[in-house]
């Protein structure tokens, strides 16, 4: 199984609301990544669990908190979030001794 | 942080081979090169990987020259449906904030 799973795939949300985007995989990975996309730019990598040990994008403001559960699992929780925060967010684990990265659908996420 | 290079994009025929290079000047010794393919509004594809020489698969080659500073994805007789972006990454096995996202191609593939 070399799937991970994202939910929700879409998200439409105001300024003040508080969500959560959740990620899942079951290939064993201890290393899971949050990633930003705009339209027609590259992943832009916002938070690292290596092990359940957070590493930060020091440019990624505090509306955006991530959370491990466990090794299998990741939130990113969001709140207050501002209109220019939309974009695709992408979920990806990675396991081995190698760079590759495995990557969810994705959730759309609108702020209005 | 080895930063890569790449035409911003490309256009081609159905049938034909698509060869996109990727510029690494700094890759570090330990540093694997990987390509992934995105659709939009879809996450980043696995394609291929390589250390060294040539790598083969089920859907591209990937040309890594002897020393290293670049890389050239190999797609054999492409289809509209390889109508996708395509990113390479160098990174070793730390991941995470040592290996960037690069602009990527966009390949346009013309019936």
């Amino acid at each position: 199984d070399t799937e991970v799973t994202q939910t929700p795939k879409h998200l439409v949300m105001g300024m003040t609301n508080k969500k959560s985007l959740k990620c899942e995989q079951h290939m064993g990975h201890r290393a899971m990544y949050w990633y930003k996309q705009k339209a027609k730019k590259p992943p832009e990598l916002m938070f690292v669990y290596s092990y359940e040990k957070l590493s930060i994008n020091e440019s990624v403001p505090s509306r955006f908190s991530p959370e491990c559960p466990n090794s299998s699992l990741l939130n990113l929780h969001l709140h207050a979030l501002q209109p220019e925060d939309s974009a695709l967010y992408l979920c990806a684990s990675r396991g081995g001794r190698t760079d590759t990265q495995y990557f969810g659908p994705g959730t759309r996420l609108t702020v209005l | 942080l080895a930063k890569t290079t790449q035409p911003i994009s490309m256009d081609s025929y159905e049938g034909q081979e698509v060869n996109i290079t990727c510029s690494h000047n700094n890759i570090a010794t330990n540093d694997y090169i990987t390509w992934y393919q995105q659709f939009p509004s879809q996450g980043p594809r696995f394609i291929i990987q390589g250390y060294k020489t040539k790598v083969t698969n089920e859907v591209a080659s990937l040309f890594i020259p002897a020393d290293r500073k670049s890389s050239t994805l190999s797609l054999p007789r492409v289809s509209l449906s390889d109508t996708a972006v395509y990113y390479c990454l160098v990174g070793a096995g730390g991941g995470g904030f040592k290996t960037i996202f690069g602009a990527g191609t966009r390949l346009f593939v013309k019936a």
